[in-house]
């Protein structure tokens, strides 16, 4: 079983739209949870990191729901420059095992 | 600063050639990693340093050796090269251990055995 699994996609959504993404963990000792954003062909980059109250940054909105062990990633009013793959990013506590899952595709069209 | 870069970019080798990927971080963080992506499958972790003077096995740690010569400069070294690690390899860092450090990437080697 994996660790992070994410729905891989794509998801292909007009601009303007609202979109979820969600991602299930398999630990649930695990203590930290983070959101990346990776380009074609670039390295991954935070988009922000996940609190158990959940969190705002502007158009994107992420939740924890540590009792069914998911994450979720809520992208409001898309832009064309928010088309990239999104990655799950958890923590099992140790401060250094960090587990990815295989990123959920996203493609803003016009 | 250049935060965390990585040499080469791109690399070609042959089954059984060896070679020692190079990584280098700027912003004094302590711990250092080296994860690989390959399709389909999320980053694994290979081998970290927690901190200066220590490494640590991860996932998927078979085949590769890895060096933390100081504190800004963490190498990955593949003794003798096969098909299976054709893969695109990222060093990254981040200022401690601590779980809630968030951790900053290179730009990625992208490595094919023949």
């Amino acid at each position: 079983r994996k660790e992070v699994e994410q729905d891989p996609g794509p998801f292909n959504v007009p601009e303007g739209a609202t979109v979820a993404f969600n991602c299930t963990y398999s630990n649930s000792a695990s203590q930290s949870f983070f959101w990346y954003r990776q380009d074609c062909r670039k390295e991954p980059k935070l988009l922000m990191s996940v609190y158990s109250s959940g969190n705002e940054d502007g158009r994107f909105t992420a939740q924890l729901n540590r009792a069914s062990q998911y994450i979720s990633l809520l992208i409001r009013d898309s832009k064309l420059s928010d088309s990239a793959t999104y990655l799950c990013v958890v923590n099992e506590g140790t401060g250094n095992q960090f587990y990815f899952g295989t990123g959920t595709s996203l493609t803003v069209i016009p | 600063n250049a935060g965390v870069t990585q040499t080469p970019k791109f690399q070609v080798l042959k089954t059984g050639q060896s070679m020692t990927l190079q990584c280098a971080q700027d912003m004094n963080h302590n711990s250092m990693y080296w994860y690989r992506q390959d399709p389909g499958m999320g980053l694994r972790l290979i081998y970290y340093s927690a901190s200066e003077g220590t490494t640590d096995k991860g996932e998927v740690p078979n085949g590769y050796n890895v060096s933390r010569l100081n504190k800004r400069e963490f190498s990955l070294r593949l003794e003798s090269a096969a098909p299976s690690q054709t893969s695109v390899y990222f060093c990254a860092s981040k200022p401690s251990d601590r779980a809630y450090n968030e951790q900053f990437f290179g730009p990625g080697t992208r490595l094919t055995v023949l």
